[in-house]
């Protein structure tokens, strides 16, 4: 089954500065997903972007969807030591019941 | 409740010991789901349920691995003859459909077999 693969793999930055990750898929969708995992726990889901969106604000996060490139990006503004965390995309693989979810990007964010 | 409760949190298990991993679901989320994470990587997809049917077991390993997903129970997944590379964290997650809204994680469990 296809699957979100996020670029670039790890990310450091220092508290304050903007996180960009992107995630590319290979198969049409009905929405992507962005979720968080801190270190020992299980994802938490951030944002949901449906495929006819290209743009969405939730907080500090932006999110952009390409369908014609099949890629998202993922932005966190003004970044804090508590956005420390692995961010992984998920694709609905239109035709497939289940979420596909990418390798995920590490993001360690220097205080 | 509002969380996936997964128990227990760790588990060692010797080679080719049986392993049992439970999980209560967010009470009106009808959809459950597995999902294997090996070495922090990526999240490989065992099965799910709609309430207690089996919805997509294409992930499952058919010989060692079964799972369920009963009335008023948590739902189970059970390996029967753990290997080495079993040694994994197992997530569950619920949701209100498939996949048109987000899923609520659970904060799994970390099977070791030794």
């Amino acid at each position: 089954s296809q699957q979100g693969e996020e670029d670039p793999q790890a990310l450091s930055i220092q508290e304050g500065e903007n996180a960009t990750m992107n995630c590319s898929y290979k198969t049409s969708i009905n929405n992507l997903q962005w979720y968080r995992q801190n270190s020992g726990r299980g994802l938490v889901h951030l944002i949901l972007i449906r495929s006819n969106e290209r743009e969405k604000h939730s907080g500090r996060l932006r999110v952009t969807l390409d369908t014609s490139k099949k890629s998202s990006s993922l932005l966190i503004t003004a970044s804090r030591a508590a956005d420390t965390a692995s961010y992984f995309c998920a694709t609905d693989d239109d035709g497939n019941n289940r979420l596909a979810f990418g390798k995920g990007n590490q993001v360690v964010v220097i205080p | 409740g509002e969380e996936v409760a997964q128990t227990p949190k760790h588990l060692v298990r010797g080679e080719g010991q049986k392993a049992k991993l439970y999980c209560a679901p967010i009470k009106g989320h009808s959809y459950v789901f597995w999902y294997q994470q090996v070495l922090k990587n990526e999240f490989k997809f065992l099965i799910s349920f709609q309430n207690e049917n089996v919805f997509d077991e294409t992930g499952m390993p058919k010989e060692r691995f079964s799972a369920k997903c009963l009335p008023n129970s948590p739902c189970s997944l059970e390996i029967q003859a753990t290997k080495l590379e079993d040694s994994a964290v197992y997530f569950c997650a619920s949701s209100q459909s498939v996949t048109g809204v987000g899923y609520t994680f659970g904060s799994g469990t970390r099977l070791t077999v030794v």
